[in-house]
């Protein structure tokens, strides 16, 4: 039963432009959501997170869209860097679910060609 | 403000054995939670901790086991290892200790391979 879905497991995009990055979940007791990012042999980064009380939250180069009634969000990058080449994982949490714990997606590797 | 650390690094064991790792969370957070990520199931939620009690335990067998220190460093220990159990294990630390999580800050993981 997997609670949060990254259908896209890789994403290619030119430097400068916008990455987007989706995420669905069917849990209604989700309700704060994350995204971390993850280079190999490193543990994941979080980077940015939203609350059910919000439909967008904004942290530099990085926004995140809620959309509660599609159980949907996506992160947008923008510009995207080389840099930014890595694995991205949505994660959600609730104050319905039990203490400590993230659900993960499978996450989604984003290549940035210069 | 030094981050998650996790120690070993790497490990090799051999099937049958047992194997401890530890993890020391972020300065102040008490709450620390455990994962195992590997390529066919992703990252899966063994366990939490806090204030040395465990919360939360995801849904692996009791093969795997943890504990927290007065200290909130934690251990978590694998007995009877399997070739299966080869994965990343990661610990994160967080400042919240509500339900609901909140943000979790990861350590650079064991990478432990059976053999």
């Amino acid at each position: 039963d997997q609670q949060v879905k990254q259908n896209s497991p890789s994403l290619s995009v030119q430097e400068g432009r916008i990455s987007i990055l989706n995420c669905d979940y069917t849990n209604s007791m989700f309700d704060y959501f994350l995204w971390y990012k993850k280079y190999p042999a490193e543990g994941p980064t979080f980077l940015i997170s939203i609350s059910s009380i919000k439909d967008k939250n904004e942290d530099g180069r990085f926004t995140v869209f809620l959309n509660k009634s599609a159980k949907h969000l996506s992160l947008h990058i923008v510009p995207s860097q080389p840099g930014d080449s890595a694995v991205y994982f949505c994660a959600a949490s609730g104050l319905g679910t039990s203490y400590g714990k993230l659900t993960f997606g499978q996450g989604t590797i984003l290549t940035v060609h210069p | 403000k030094a981050g998650v650390t996790q120690t070993p690094r790497y490990l090799i064991k051999t099937r049958g054995q047992q194997v401890t790792l530890s993890c020391s969370p972020i300065s102040g957070h008490r709450s620390v939670s455990w994962y195992q990520q590997t390529p066919g199931q992703g990252l899966q939620f063994l366990f939490e901790y806090f204030s040395e009690t465990q919360r939360n335990k995801g849904n692996f067998p009791g093969r795997f086991s943890g504990r927290q220190f007065s200290n909130s460093r934690s251990e978590m220990n694998v007995s009877t290892l399997e070739l299966g159990d080869s994965a990343l294990y990661l610990c994160a630390s967080s400042l919240h200790v509500v339900r609901g999580s909140y943000e979790q800050y990861f350590g650079p993981g064991t990478r432990l391979t059976v053999t």
